[in-house]
């Protein structure tokens, strides 16, 4: 059975940082693109981050590039996200998500792990 | 940005037949995706390539589509099907979602 399991989520002050991490299992962690989505409160989902399976390929949306770095660690089978210079806007829930084969669509998601930017 | 326009909220009783559209700003090829989200849950791969669905999901679950246009039908609706449905594009950088159909059974 595939599991991701978040952590890291908190309270965190404008302008500070935070790392997101993701414990998979249940599937080889190195043959999969992984991905972080967020959803702001009674909002819609936002595609982050993606990481290709030996993590020299990252992708990511203009609204954070460059604020943002996506990495992962394949003998820990574990996913990362490093969060900079946040803003309230950055306020969310974050998904780890293990896409297809490729970097398409989004076959499993985690429970979420809340960050709440706020001073 | 691609932009995707889902319908707005929909109301059907269990046992009838619904259709959640979205359409693309441009398109997509076929690489259009719908995942379902109860409260307070994380979302559910659906349906992958338009028309591919998901393991363990219900056939009750089917879409279609091509180019800009995609629909997602339920058929028929369950109790259970009570959530939000998101249609997602990954043929277009950055892949983007849409704004979510809240379905609601009657």
């Amino acid at each position: 059975e595939v599991q991701l399991v978040e952590s890291g989520g908190g309270l965190v002050q404008p302008g500070r940082s935070l790392k997101l991490s993701c414990a998979a299992s249940g599937f080889t962690f190195s043959n999969y693109y992984m991905a972080w989505v967020r959803q702001a409160p009674k909002k819609g989902l936002e595609w982050v981050a993606t990481i290709s399976t030996s993590g020299s390929r990252t992708y990511y949306p203009d609204s954070v590039k460059g604020r943002f770095t996506i990495s992962r660690d394949n003998a820990k089978s574990s996913l990362y996200l490093q969060m900079n210079s946040l803003k309230s806007e950055d306020t969310a829930t974050y998904y780890c998500a293990r896409h297809n084969a490729q970097r398409n669509w989004f076959a499993y998601w985690g429970q979420g792990t809340l960050v709440t930017v706020s001073s | 940005d691609t932009v995707l326009t889902q319908s707005p909220a929909l109301a059907v009783s269990p046992g009838e037949r619904v259709s959640i559209s979205c359409r693309a700003s441009e398109g997509v090829n076929s690489y259009m995706h719908w995942y379902q989200q109860k409260p307070g849950q994380q979302p559910k791969l659906l349906i992958y390539k338009a028309s591919n669905l998901a393991s363990g999901v219900p056939a009750r679950f089917s879409g279609s589509g091509s180019g800009t246009d995609f629909t997602l039908t339920i058929d028929p609706v369950e109790a259970d099907d009570t959530a939000t449905y998101f249609c997602q594009q990954s043929w277009n950088d950055p892949h983007t979602f849409g704004a979510g159909t809240k379905l609601e059974l009657k």
